[in-house]
C-alpha cells in the first residue's frame, strides 16, 4: 500500500491567509496526486487533479504543486467559504488508491 | 451536468450483505470508471473500489473478499454489494465517477485518473 501523509492535521487560519498543506507519499507517485475539499455533512469536492491542474470552477486561489513523494496545496488568500477539511488522494496505484487522513482548516 | 444519487437500505444487520446503487442522471455511464468511497463516522475517506461501464472492476484488497461492484448500463446504474457486515462497515457511502486526463508521453501515454463528480452520499448503518 501507499500511505499517503497530510501535515498539519488542522490549521487555525485567518481570512485572507495564504495557507499551504502538505501531503507526503510513502513511495513515488509521479504527479498522479489529487485534492479534495469536503465540509461538514457534504460529499468531498475535487480541486485539484493530477498534482497542479485546477478543477473546472474551482477559485483559482488554489493551486497544487509538487512531484513524486511531495506535495502541496496553497490556498493564497483565505475566503470564509474555505473553511473545511482537505484530503490528498493519490491515483498511481490501485492496490489500492489511498487519501490522506485529511486536513481540517478552522477559523482562528 | 452529470448527477449521481445514492439509494438503498439505511440499517443492515451483523452478517448480513450490504447493497447500494448509484443512479447516474445527465449523462451516459458509458467511457466511464465509476468508484465506492466510504467515511465512517469522524474518520476519514476510504476508497472500496471501481468498475469499469463493460464490467471490469477493482477492489481494495482489504475489503476484495467481501466486495462486489456491477454495472447495468440499460439502467445507467452501479451497485455496491458488501458481505458479513460488521459495525465497522458503518459509514457514509459514496458513489463517484472517475474521469480521467491523459498527456502523451514518448510512443504512449499516461491516464491521470481523479474523481470528478460525487453523490450526496447515503448513510449505512450496521447494527442488530
Amino acid at each position: 500500500d501507499i500511505q499517503m501523509t497530510q501535515s498539519p492535521s488542522s490549521l487555525s487560519a485567518s481570512v485572507g491567509d495564504r495557507v499551504t498543506i502538505t501531503c507526503r507519499a510513502s513511495q513515488s507517485i509521479s504527479s498522479y496526486l489529487n485534492w479534495y475539499q469536503q465540509k461538514p455533512g457534504k460529499a468531498p469536492k475535487l480541486l485539484i487533479y493530477a498534482a497542479s491542474s485546477l478543477q473546472s470552477g474551482v477559485p483559482s486561489r488554489f493551486s497544487g504543486s509538487g512531484s513524486g513523494t511531495d506535495f502541496t496545496l496553497t490556498i493564497s488568500s483565505l475566503q470564509p467559504e474555505d473553511f473545511a477539511t482537505y484530503y490528498c488522494q493519490q491515483s498511481y496505484s490501485t492496490l489500492p488508491y489511498s487519501f490522506g487522513q485529511g486536513t481540517k482548516l478552522e477559523i482562528k | 451536468q452529470v448527477q449521481l444519487q445514492e439509494s438503498g437500505p439505511g440499517l443492515v444487520k451483523p452478517s448480513e450483505t450490504l447493497s447500494l446503487t448509484c443512479t447516474v442522471s445527465g449523462g451516459s455511464i458509458s467511457s466511464y470508471y465509476w468508484s465506492w468511497i466510504r467515511q465512517p463516522p469522524g474518520k476519514g475517506l476510504e476508497w472500496i473500489g471501481y468498475i469499469y461501464y463493460s464490467g471490469s472492476t477493482n477492489y481494495n484488497p482489504s475489503l476484495k473478499s467481501r466486495v462486489t461492484i456491477s454495472v447495468d448500463t440499460s439502467k445507467n446504474q452501479f451497485s455496491l454489494k458488501l458481505s458479513s457486515v460488521t459495525a465497522a462497515d458503518t459509514a457514509v457511502y459514496y458513489c463517484a465517477r472517475v474521469d480521467s486526463l491523459i498527456a502523451a508521453a514518448g510512443t504512449g501515454y499516461y491516464y491521470y485518473y481523479y474523481m470528478d463528480v460525487w453523490g450526496k452520499g447515503t448513510t449505512v448503518t450496521v447494527s442488530s
